[in-house]
């Protein structure tokens, strides 16, 4: 059982660059998110899928789209990368509303030059 | 939005001994569900422990346990006997009942000493 796989594990591009990241998981999970890390800053809400069909905005929104493509599948965005995104990126899922908590993916170092 | 506070940035503990890492939250909601999660150099996230706000009981996973004080929007970890596998970045977690966001704290990394 994968849970929830990310790929790539790491990437580097230069400023002005696009890159999806990847995210798939297999445990029939209805909700699915897109967080960054940053050092002293925890874990930042970029996007989410509360449910297949549906996306919402996080608290970082600007500069990422996504993509929820079926119920497994959620995707991530940079359409320009700007030093500002260098972070790791990480991508979660859950069965839904109520206290079932989140499952990580093993995350996306991702640097911008 | 809710938020999540960890004041403490570091901390250290002797192995064998015990440590309490520290955690509030700011929230209008009654009803919601706290988290602890463990992320060792390797970068995974783990889930240590998950508290029901609706339940007085503190919850117990093995060496960890929590104090949950509603009242005062408390929900601190206690890890007993500390091993040298307990260091790593500890981050408290914060979800809605009703919304499906989780919102974290800036987290507390702890090293352990041989």
């Amino acid at each position: 059982n994968a849970g929830v796989t990310q790929t790539p594990k790491f990437q580097v591009l230069k400023t002005g660059q696009s890159m999806t990241l990847q995210c798939a998981q297999d445990m029939n999970h209805n909700s699915m998110y897109w967080y960054r890390q940053d050092p002293g800053m925890g874990l930042r809400l970029i996007y989410y899928s509360a449910s297949e069909g549906t996306t919402d905005k996080g608290e970082v929104p600007n500069g990422y789209n996504v993509s929820r493509l079926n119920k497994r599948e959620f995707s991530l965005r940079l359409e320009s990368a700007a030093p500002s995104q260098t972070s790791v990126y990480f991508c979660a899922s859950t069965e839904g509303p109520g206290g079932s908590p989140l499952h990580f993916g093993n995350g996306t170092r991702l640097t911008v030059t | 939005a809710q938020t999540v506070t960890q004041s403490q940035p570091e901390m250290s503990v002797q192995e064998a001994e015990t440590v309490t890492l520290s955690c509030t939250y700011d929230t209008s909601e009654s009803d919601y569900y706290l988290f602890w999660y463990k992320q060792p150099p390797s970068r995974q996230m783990i889930l240590v422990i998950r508290q029901e706000a609706y339940k007085q009981q503190n919850a117990t996973e093995n060496r960890f346990s929590v104090n949950f004080q509603k009242a005062a929007k408390s929900f601190s970890l206690k890890i007993s006997d500390s091993q040298l596998g307990d260091a790593a970045m500890y981050f408290c977690a914060y979800r809605s009942a009703v919304l499906n966001k989780f919102y974290f704290g800036s987290g507390t990394k702890l090293n352990v000493k041989p």
